[in-house]
């Protein structure tokens, strides 16, 4: 069974930092593109990044271009996003999620954790 | 980027009626369309992926069809379970979603 589990949420203030991580189970990590999707207080789903299976493409929303950073660590089943420099606009629950192949949507996601950036 | 226009913003119905949700895409996405389901509280799920493929576990009053740039999603004999959020995205060029359509209870 396929299971995400999102970690390292919680409140910050606005240009702070905050480093969300993924652990994936029930799966090859190692053969899957993941990805992070966002959903603000009340409003729809907002794509945020994706990594490819080998960890060697990373692909970023333009808003968060420059401030934040995906990462995976195969041998471990993580999936990491860093997120800089942060706004009050990035207040948002955070959902990991799994795609199932080439340029395949996300059949897997996790319960989202919640990221706070308020002073 | 692709824009996808998702409409109605809410289709308001009954138990056992149909549904019938658009979605439209600035660019073509061929078949790279697909549509979640969310609940409040919940995390989104995926209903169906290459405009018509239901995705394991769905119930086959969901369909999807489309392609290019139009796409629908039509439950054909709404449940109570089935009303909530419906999302579109594309994955032919980056990943983009829909604003989404609420489906709730007439």
């Amino acid at each position: 069974e396929v299971q995400l589990l999102e970690s390292g949420g919680g409140l910050v203030q606005p240009g702070e930092s905050l480093r969300l991580s993924c652990a994936a189970s029930g799966f090859t990590f190692s053969s899957y593109g993941m990805g992070w999707v966002r959903q603000a207080p009340g409003k729809g789903l907002e794509w945020v990044s994706a990594i490819s299976g080998s960890g060697a493409s990373t692909f970023y929303t333009d808003s968060v271009k420059g401030r934040f950073t995906i990462s995976r660590d195969n041998p471990k089943n993580m999936l990491n996003l860093q997120m800089n420099s942060l706004r009050a606009e990035d207040t948002a629950k955070y959902y990991c999620a799994k795609e199932s192949g080439f340029m395949e949507p996300f059949h897997y996601w996790g319960q989202g954790i919640l990221v706070t950036v308020s002073s | 980027e692709v824009v996808l226009t998702q409409s109605p913003a809410t289709l308001s119905l009954s138990p056992g009626e149909r549904a019938t949700l658009s979605c439209r895409a600035s660019h073509s996405v061929s078949s790279y369309l697909a549509w979640y389901q969310q609940k409040p509280g919940q995390a989104p799920r995926l209903l169906i992926y290459g405009a018509s493929n239901r995705a394991t576990g769905i119930p086959a009053r969901f369909s999807g069809s489309g392609s290019g740039t139009d796409f629908s999603l039509t439950i054909s004999s709404l449940e109570p379970e089935d009303f909530g959020v419906y999302y579109c995205q594309q994955r032919s060029s980056g990943w983009t979603f829909g604003q989404g359509t609420k489906v709730e209870i007439k």
